[in-house]
């Protein structure tokens, strides 16, 4: 079955400082790709998808690469915000598109 | 854009009792919801699949008798954890797709529950 792993967190940064949160995943055939964030007290939302090799999924200056040879799909910011702050979770779906796994999310502390 | 209510966020309960959980689309409807379960430090994991008019599937491992679920209406799937004890502490989050944009997941906000 597919499986996702993130980098552990909590990653702690200084507001305009770069992110980067690592995200890899294994799969059978070719899942579609997704970062989630869990704002404090929220839901999960969906942050930014790509569904096939070399798309780039990118949303409030967030972006990710689907990167198939390494197996990759790395959340990066340029200058991150206090506002950023939250727990984000990559996510990879069956290829039926009905099942996602999850990675066991990372915690970003942005310090003003 | 599309919200998804989960009732309670919290529950605290004795060892023994059988906890509801509801999850709800409020502006959408929703043929189908999937009930997560989240440990400390590990990913969420997907226990079922919830159909409305169906029975539920759930995912291996999962015991259908312990946690209970239903779907009766387009709007509404419930999860009860039945007799709880300790080792079902965990954050329980379901997802509704979007009958009309099946593409789409919409998260609940999450259950923390606890069990003495």
């Amino acid at each position: 079955g597919n499986s996702v792993t993130q980098m552990e967190g909590p990653v702690t940064l200084s507001e305009e400082a770069f992110l980067t949160i690592n995200c890899t995943y294994t799969a059978t055939g070719y899942p579609s790709l997704f970062w989630y964030v869990q704002y404090p007290g929220e839901g999960l939302q969906l942050l930014l998808k790509a569904t096939k090799a070399d798309d780039k999924g990118s949303n409030k200056g967030f972006e990710a690469t689907y990167r198939k040879e390494t197996t990759s799909f790395h959340l990066e910011k340029g200058s991150v915000q206090v506002s950023d702050s939250a727990v984000y979770f990559c996510a990879s779906s069956n290829n039926a598109g009905n099942m996602l796994t999850f990675g066991g999310g990372t915690r970003l502390m942005v310090k003003p | 854009g599309a919200v998804v209510s989960q009732h309670p966020s919290r529950v605290i309960c004795k060892s023994g009792t059988s906890v509801k959980i509801e999850c709800r689309s409020l502006d959408f409807q929703a043929t189908t919801m999937f009930w997560y379960r989240q440990f400390p430090k590990q990913s969420l994991m997907l226990m079922a699949t919830s159909n409305e008019g169906s029975k539920a599937t759930y995912e291996q491992g999962v015991e259908k008798d312990k946690f209970l679920i239903n779907h009766a209406s387009l709007t509404l799937s419930t999860l009860t954890v039945t007799s709880a004890h300790p080792e079902d502490s965990s954050f329980y989050i379901c997802s509704a797709r979007d009958v009309k944009s099946p593409e789409k997941l919409f998260f609940g906000s999450g259950t923390q529950l606890s069990v003495l």
